[in-house]
């Protein structure tokens, strides 16, 4: 099977602008999350998409949205970017059900924001 | 609420010598734990996961964990450790609904030759 992919892999962005980062799921898989990672902060979680529907969500400002659709595939968007906002976003998929299924990761998008 | 804690930031051993990363968790329902592995510009690869049944788990690369629910911890050991091991580790504990994972802030393997 073919891993979690993510596009773009990097990305340079000007303070203000908006971005859209996406992830394409393991085959099968239902479940898909978001992650912030930055050297200060750890790997903060965004929120989880699981059958077209946010079921959980992290503690970031409404800056910060996402989309999942009904072939699983996720984006993830940026508005009025800061340049606090630079950071690793990691996209990991599951199969959601039961709980505690392993997440499964993407290599990642590198923001930076200038 | 669900929540780990990676005691040590940093650690440093030598080739061949005993890997122990620690990790503490908290739970306010049977835990689901996790240790991931990441390299420089690479995304998270799981290394090993306990839900239920054997305490002791055996991962990838001869990294096993073993879950003490009396302590709470779920630290991580390799008997000899390899250059290649020099990595970032992080623990995880599965929330109690949907599929949110929280993460430790991770500890950085070094390995000295």
């Amino acid at each position: 099977k073919a891993g979690v992919t993510q596009t773009p892999r990097y990305l340079i962005k000007t303070r203000g602008q908006q971005v859209t980062l996406s992830c394409s799921p393991i085959s099968g898989h239902r479940s898909v999350s978001w992650y912030q990672q930055t050297p200060g902060q750890g790997l903060q979680f965004l929120f989880e998409y699981f059958s077209e529907t946010q079921r959980n969500k992290g503690n970031f400002p409404g800056r910060f949205s996402g989309r999942q659709f009904s072939n699983s595939r996720s984006e993830m968007n940026v508005s009025t970017l800061e340049l606090g906002d630079s950071a690793l976003y990691l996209c990991a998929s599951s199969l959601g059900t039961p709980r505690g299924n392993e997440q499964f990761f993407g290599p990642g998008t590198r923001l930076t924001v200038l | 609420a669900q929540s780990v804690t990676q005691l040590g930031s940093h650690v440093s051993v030598s080739e061949g010598a005993l890997v122990l990363l620690r990790c503490n968790y908290s739970s306010s329902v049977p835990p689901y734990l996790f240790w991931y592995v990441q390299y420089p510009n690479q995304g998270l690869q799981l290394l090993l996961k306990y839900t239920t049944g054997a305490t002791l788990v055996k991962g990838i690369n001869g990294f096993e964990a073993e879950f003490k629910k009396s302590e709470t911890s779920f630290h991580l050991t390799k008997p000899s450790a390899h250059m290649s091991d020099a990595a970032e580790y992080f623990c995880a504990v599965s929330g109690n609904t949907g599929n949110q994972f929280y993460f430790g802030t991770g500890t950085s393997l070094t390995v000295i030759p």
